[in-house]
């Protein structure tokens, strides 16, 4: 069974600071992985995708790759309360015929 | 503008009457899929499909249908719901290739007495 691991939190962090969201993923042949951003009763948001081993940089948002450890992570850096959400990683490219394989998401709560 | 649309947004039905819930796309995307999000289990793929007459269970398919006729449509249909099928329901589409960004429509919110 192919998964992607996330700690469900929730992640509590202050407002300013660097918020760290982590995930794995059991399929090795996985060749990108995306995150997503899930405020309550509202449906997933693209924030950040990653094909390559190490970083990517957007903005706020820093992907990283480790495929040899399957291992992707999401910093936000200058955390902000519109942070505040349920994060989702998910992986895709690999033996599940071009699905999305999800992770059941980290929530993450940002503190004035 | 882009973008998936679902419809109802919101529904409550009862046991046994048949429903649809529409999507519809307006990007050309050859792929489109049907999940379901509950509390604690995360988004399930029910049905998927990679063009137009070819559609494939997900992971929950029982007790749902798809059809895939045109390229932009890809209807839920719930022959006969029950509780257990309430749930928040999430349409998605993408080009081929799971490297594509896959976008989702606003959900559907459904509640089956």
């Amino acid at each position: 069974q192919k998964e992607v691991e996330q700690n469900s939190g929730p992640l509590s962090v202050p407002e300013g600071a660097i918020a760290s969201l982590n995930c794995t993923y059991s399929d090795r042949g996985s060749q990108s992985f995306f995150w997503y951003r899930q405020y309550s009763g509202k449906s997933p948001e693209l924030i950040m995708f990653i094909y390559s081993n190490g970083d990517k940089e957007d903005g706020r948002f820093t992907a990283q790759l480790n495929k040899a450890s399957q291992y992707v992570s999401l910093l936000i850096r200058d955390s902000q309360p519109s942070d505040s959400a349920t994060y989702l990683c998910a992986s895709g490219g690999g033996g599940s015929q071009g699905n999305l394989i999800f992770g059941k998401g980290t929530k993450l709560s940002v503190k004035p | 503008e882009a973008q998936v649309t679902q419809n109802p947004r919101y529904l409550i039905t009862v046991t046994g009457k048949k429903l649809t819930v529409t999507c519809s796309q307006n990007m050309n995307h050859e792929y489109m899929s049907w999940y379901r999000q509950d509390p604690g289990l995360g988004l399930r793929q029910i049905y998927y499909s990679m063009n137009v007459e070819v559609t494939d269970k997900g992971d929950v398919p029982e007790g749902y249908k798809v059809s895939r006729k045109e390229k932009r449509n890809f209807p839920l249909i719930l022959e006969s719901p029950s509780p257990n099928q309430t749930s928040l329901y999430f349409c998605a589409s993408r080009h081929s290739g799971p490297e594509r960004e896959q976008f989702f429509g606003p959900g559907t919110r459904l509640t089956v007495l």
